[in-house]
C-alpha cells in the first residue's frame, strides 16, 4: 500500500544535539511538507518542498533544516538552535499534478528533549 | 492571506447525539476546504473537502459538510455519533488559484461519552 512512512516514532533529544527526523513516502507525490504540533495551537508549516533539489521555509523555519535530494524523501534536522523543539512532528505530500487532492500525513515522529 | 477559525475547541457530546463542528475562514480568493481527522498519537486522515459543485460534501463514515460562501463557514456534522468517533478535527483551507499551502485551525477536541 502507498503511504508515508515517519520514523522513529519517538525521539529523544539533548540540549545541543541535532537530530534527523525521517520522512519517505511511495505516493509519487511531487510536494512534501513538514508541520509542526503544539498542543492547542494547530499545524504550523515548517519547510516545503514541491521539486527535488528545491524547498521553502514555512512560518516557523526558524532552528530546522531540510534537504530534498530525491523525490521519495524529505528529512527534517532540528538543530541545537531550536530553543524549544519538543512537540510532535508531521510530514505530509500532495500530488501537485491534481493540485486539490489533500494531503497524505505520517504517523508521526514525538520529540522530546532531556 | 487565508486564515480558518475552529470556534470550539472541545465539544463533549453523548454517543448518539448530533454534533456540529463549527468552522470559519477568511480569504481575499476562493479556496478549498477541507477536514482532517486525527487519533490520538497519530497522523491526520482526510475525512471529506469541498473543491467545487455541490456545497454539501460527505464522508464514508456518517460525517457530512456544507460550505456556505456567504458566512465563510464550512461547518462538521454528524446526526449521531460513537465513541469511536472520538478525536481531533482539522478544519483546513487551500489557495485555489496557484498556491498550494494548506492553512490549519487550531482543532477541536470531540470527546463522545457513553
Amino acid at each position: 500500500d502507498g503511504g508515508i512512512t515517519q520514523s522513529p516514532k519517538y525521539l529523544f533529544r539533548k540540549e545541543g544535539q541535532n537530530v534527523t527526523l525521517s520522512c519517505e513516502q511511495n505516493l509519487n507525490h511531487d510536494a512534501m511538507y513538514w508541520y509542526r504540533q503544539d498542543p492547542g495551537q494547530g499545524l504550523r508549516l515548517i519547510y516545503y518542498s514541491q521539486i527535488v533539489n528545491d524547498f521553502q521555509k514555512g512560518d516557523i523555519a526558524e532552528g530546522y533544516s531540510v534537504s530534498r535530494e530525491k523525490k521519495e524523501s524529505f528529512p527534517l534536522t532540528v538543530t541545537s538552535a531550536q530553543k524549544n523543539p519538543t512537540a510532535f512532528y508531521l510530514c505530509a505530500s500532495s500530488d501537485q499534478k491534481e493540485g486539490w487532492g489533500g494531503y497524505t500525513f505520517g504517523s508521526g515522529t514525538r520529540l522530546t528533549v532531556v | 492571506a487565508q486564515s480558518v477559525t475552529q470556534l470550539d475547541s472541545q465539544v463533549p457530546v453523548f454517543e448518539e447525539a448530533p454534533v456540529e463542528l463549527r468552522c470559519n475562514y477568511s480569504s481575499s480568493v476562493s479556496v478549498y476546504l477541507f477536514w482532517y481527522v486525527q487519533y490520538p498519537n497519530q497522523g491526520l486522515q482526510l475525512l471529506l473537502k469541498y473543491l467545487s459543485g455541490s456545497t454539501l460534501v460527505e464522508s464514508i463514515n456518517g460525517f457530512e459538510a456544507e460550505f456556505n460562501k456567504s458566512q465563510t463557514s464550512f461547518h462538521l456534522r454528524k446526526p449521531s455519533v460513537h465513541i469511536s468517533d472520538t478525536a481531533e478535527y482539522f478544519c483546513a483551507v487551500r489557495p485555489n488559484t496557484g498556491g498550494f499551502k494548506t492553512i490549519f485551525g487550531a482543532g477541536t477536541r470531540l470527546f463522545v461519552k457513553a
